[in-house]
């Protein structure tokens, strides 16, 4: 069964750093491109950054671009997403998502609250 | 960076009716359209790809169609798990962008 289980979500300070944690399961993780998506409360949904399974291709939406930076660590099956001069507007559930060759994300994870308020 | 504009923002319908939800593109996507189910306190759950592939283990009654600009999605007779927020997005073009969403209520 695939499982993608994000962690590290939090409440910080405007202009502050979080780093999230996304650890997959049940499939083989070096093979899939990854990415994360947020949502802020009540409102849609919000791609944030992408990365190949090898880690070469790198993309990031223009509201985070500078700010965010994703990784990812195969030998230890997780995706990452370090997060720094946190906004208000940056407040959202964020969660990984699978996909592979330009297709749709086929698996999410259930998501991680962070929360920017002074 | 492509929008994708979902119509009505909320439908409200009685079990067992047939609901389309629409979605347009401002520029073509070829089929690279996918719509995704969210319940409250969910993650989205991938509903069909390709336009009209419907994912594993959905049911039947979800249908989609289009290519282009223009997507509908189709339940045939809602049923009351089917209760939900809709989403369309496209995995044509980076940036990958999704509709603000379609809900599904109870009418």
């Amino acid at each position: 069964e695939v499982q993608l289980v994000e962690s590290g979500g939090d409440l910080v300070q405007p202009g502050g750093s979080l780093r999230l944690s996304c650890v997959a399961s049940g499939f083989t993780f070096s093979n899939f491109e990854m990415n994360w998506v947020r949502q802020a409360p009540g409102k849609g949904l919000e791609w944030v950054s992408y990365m190949s399974g090898s880690g070469y291709t790198i993309y990031y939406a223009d509201s985070v671009k500078g700010r965010f930076t994703i990784s990812r660590d195969n030998a230890k099956n997780s995706l990452y997403l370090q997060m720094s001069s946190l906004r208000a507007e940056d407040t959202a559930v964020y969660y990984c998502a699978r996909d592979r060759a330009a297709r749709p994300f086929d698996s999410w994870g259930q998501g991680t609250l962070v929360t920017v308020s002074s | 960076e492509i929008v994708m504009t979902q119509s009505p923002a909320t439908l409200s319908v009685s079990p067992g009716e047939r609901v389309t939800l629409s979605c347009r593109a401002s520029q073509s996507v070829f089929s690279n359209l996918a719509w995704y189910q969210q319940k409250p306190g969910q993650a989205p759950r991938l509903l069909i790809s390709v336009a009209s592939t419907r994912a594993t283990d959905i049911p039947a009654r979800f249908s989609g169609s289009g290519s282009g600009t223009e997507f509908t999605l189709t339940i045939s007779s809602l049923q009351s798990e089917d209760f939900a927020v809709y989403f369309c997005q496209q995995y044509n073009d980076w940036p990958r962008t999704f509709g603000q969403g379609t809900k599904v209520e109870i009418k």
